[in-house]
């Protein structure tokens, strides 16, 4: 139980144009997903809390017009990286909040975005 | 604000030998403590948690945490490491109810010798 999966695992695109990822609960509702992006051997940083049916809260810092996210139904939450450019490179990983209301989270292999 | 330290960025050990994974945490109050490990280019899986009640936190892979709030830290350990323990481990902490996304360490390489 509590599986989470991220399409597509990983994206070629060019610098201007956007990307969307998506993250989905398969086996549970979580009204609550988390979106973090990880740079090469470094930790993980959270971008963003998305709720279902309301809008994210962003970390300081994070462009909330550049990451775009929309939690539309209970199991899938998206990603959108707007006018990427080759800085947004990254591998970007969303959890899950669990059932048990401890702040335990599922995570997803995570996207691998890459700009050129 | 809370913040989570872990000061060794490389661990070198020989296959069959005793780990140990230093984790320190500050949080004002009493710390929900996870323990994720993460392969090359792939997710985070988690080994345990501890939230209440006994210090010691078993896990999966055979590994354990010790949870003191004396020290604030929160140490992993594992009797006898196997190769394909070869990986990188975060600790991380968060708050009750889950309402918050959890703040990670930068994490520990963990390198097998055979």
């Amino acid at each position: 139980g509590a599986v989470v999966s991220q399409h597509p695992s990983w994206v070629i695109c060019k610098s201007g144009t956007s990307v969307k990822i998506e993250c989905r609960s398969l086996d549970f509702q979580a009204t609550t997903m988390f979106w973090y992006r990880q740079f090469p051997k470094q930790s993980l940083m959270l971008m963003a809390t998305s709720n279902e049916g309301s809008k994210a809260t962003y970390e300081q810092g994070v462009e909330k017009d550049k990451f775009l996210i929309n939690h539309a139904s209970l199991t899938l939450s998206t990603l959108t990286v707007t006018s990427a450019h080759p800085e947004d490179s990254s591998f970007y990983i969303c959890s899950a909040q669990g059932s048990s209301g401890r702040g335990e989270q599922y995570f997803g292999p995570g996207t691998r975005l890459t700009v050129t | 604000a809370q913040s989570v330290t872990q000061p060794d960025i490389h661990i070198t050990v020989s296959e069959g030998a005793s780990l140990e994974l230093r984790c320190n945490y500050s949080y004002g109050a009493t710390p929900y403590l996870f323990w994720y490990v993460q392969s090359p280019g792939q997710g985070l899986q988690l080994l345990l948690k501890y939230f209440s009640g006994d210090t010691l936190v078993q896990g999966i892979k055979g590994f354990e945490a010790e949870f003191k709030r004396s020290q604030s830290s929160f140490n992993l350990r594992k009797p006898s490491v196997h190769w394909s323990d070869a990986a990188e481990y975060f600790c991380a902490v968060g708050q009750g109810g889950g309402a918050d996304g959890l703040t990670f360490g930068k994490g520990t390489h963990l390198i097998i010798q055979p």
